[in-house]
């Protein structure tokens, strides 16, 4: 079983509409995590670190649940500029970063 | 402050040849990570320094991919020789000294690799 999850999409949504991407982790000792967005042919950049108590930024909004171990990233009015992948990302403390095989998003006019 | 840089942006090379892959850190980043993407497939973790030392080397792929980070400042990746399965985008991220609150990797922009 993978160390990070994710449903590889595609998801197609209108302009407009609100999305939500799940992310699941095998590894309990797992301490912090992160969403990654990267466009098509470019480096992953950070979109937001992800808190046990949830935590909003702008249109975003990301959760942890550590006893579910899941992992949620919520886009409100999706702008057709959100459209790339999402890549959920995982690090225990001290070790390496280990990242999800990434939702892609395409938001349609 | 200059990112994560590295070069070459693109190489092509045939199988059998050597290609050495540079990435330059933030400066001050004690962590220098090497990731690769092979099309299709997640980004996955090939080595962590830390400063000089291999922190953790368990996702080079084979005995082909030798890393070093001399003086704890730049790193580069070798290949050699490159087999076609080598192929994909090689990225190298950094990040500041681990600790709450500070995990956080930039990454370079980079190598496309293509072995022919």
């Amino acid at each position: 079983r993978k160390e990070v999850e994710q449903d590889p999409g595609p998801f197609n949504v209108p302009e407009g509409a609100t999305v939500a991407f799940n992310c699941t982790y095998s590894n309990s000792a797992s301490q912090s995590f992160f969403w990654y967005r990267q466009d098509c042919r470019k480096e992953p950049k950070l979109l937001m670190s992800v808190y046990s108590s949830g935590n909003e930024d702008g249109r975003f909004t990301a959760q942890l649940n550590r006893a579910s171990q899941y992992i949620s990233l919520l886009i409100r009015d999706s702008k057709l500029s959100d459209s790339a992948t999402y890549l959920c990302v995982g690090i225990r403390y001290g070790q390496n970063f280990v990242f999800g095989p990434g939702t892609r998003l395409s938001v349609l006019p | 402050e200059a990112g994560v840089t590295q070069f070459p942006s693109h190489s092509v090379i045939e199988k059998g040849q050597t290609v050495t892959l540079r990435c330059d850190p933030i400066s001050g980043h004690d962590n220098l990570y090497w990731y690769r993407r092979v099309m299709g497939k997640e980004i996955k973790f090939l080595l962590h320094f830390v400063k000089e030392s291999k922190q953790d080397e368990s996702g080079m792929p084979n005995n082909r991919f030798l890393a070093e980070r001399t003086g704890g400042t730049y790193s580069t990746l070798k290949v050699q020789p490159a087999e076609l399965e080598d192929s994909g985008v090689y990225f190298c991220a950094s990040s500041p000294r681990l600790g709450a609150g500070n995990e956080k990797l930039f990454f370079g922009s980079g190598t496309q690799l293509s072995v022919l």
